[in-house]
């Protein structure tokens, strides 16, 4: 049981460079979702899924996509990467109260 | 005004000593509570959920006023592995929404020897 995988850790793009963030977990959470983190702003929410089929708007959505196709995975994707997208990126899953964070991607767009 | 206000500190205190942390939230629809502790660029961490009747865990408790909408962490004879932020964490919304994760901007705690 490995909880909740994040890859890449580490990313340094360039502007109008699209990448793709990676999430899984096996845990058969239904609940997944992305954070942004940045300095003196707390995590703020960019997109949500109840479940496989199913995404919705967060908080800050803006420049980012996402697909849910099955339980497991939740990629977040940067369509075209600018420098106000750099920031630490967090991946979570739930089943009832219960979050579990994913380690991160730290994410430099230069 | 934010959803979730935290005194960001730093809060810096001795070994031993108690610090408390308050958070408000300005949702009266919010359904859950929870501390979570973030060590330095490592993810979130559930330190406890906060009820209404107040719980403890060893040196920490945490209680919730849901007429005031406020929240508060109690930590007692402090230690250097307390040292870390301190999120305020609150959850609305309905089924279909998920009970999104509302964040507080953190609270940083340093304890010294």
């Amino acid at each position: 049981n490995a909880g909740v995988t994040q890859t890449p850790k580490f990313q340094v793009l360039k502007t109008g460079q699209s990448m793709t963030l990676q999430c899984a977990q096996d845990m058969n959470h239904e609940y997944m979702s992305w954070y942004r983190q940045d300095p003196g702003m707390g995590l703020r929410l960019i997109h949500y899924s109840v479940g496989a089929g199913i995404t919705d708007q967060g908080e800050v959505p803006n420049g980012y996509n996402v697909s849910r196709s099955t339980t497991e995975d939740f990629p977040l994707r940067l369509l075209s990467a600018a420098p106000s997208q750099t920031s630490v990126y967090f991946c979570a899953s739930r089943r009832g109260d219960g979050y579990t964070f994913g380690s991160g991607t730290r994410l430099t767009v230069v | 005004r934010k959803e979730v206000e935290q005194d960001p500190g730093p809060f810096n205190v001795p070994e031993g000593a108690t610090v408390a942390f308050n958070c408000t939230y300005s949702n009266s629809a919010s359904q859950s509570f929870f501390w979570y502790r973030q060590d330095c660029r490592k993810e979130p961490k559930l330190l406890m959920s906060v009820y209404s009747s107040g719980n403890e865990d060893g040196r920490f408790t945490a209680q919730l006023n849901r007429a005031s909408q406020y929240i508060s962490l109690l930590i007692r004879d402090s230690k250097l592995s307390d040292s870390a932020t301190y999120l305020c964490v609150v959850t609305f919304g309905n089924n279909n929404q998920g009970g999104k994760l509302i964040f507080g901007q953190g609270t940083e705690l340093s304890v010294k020897p």
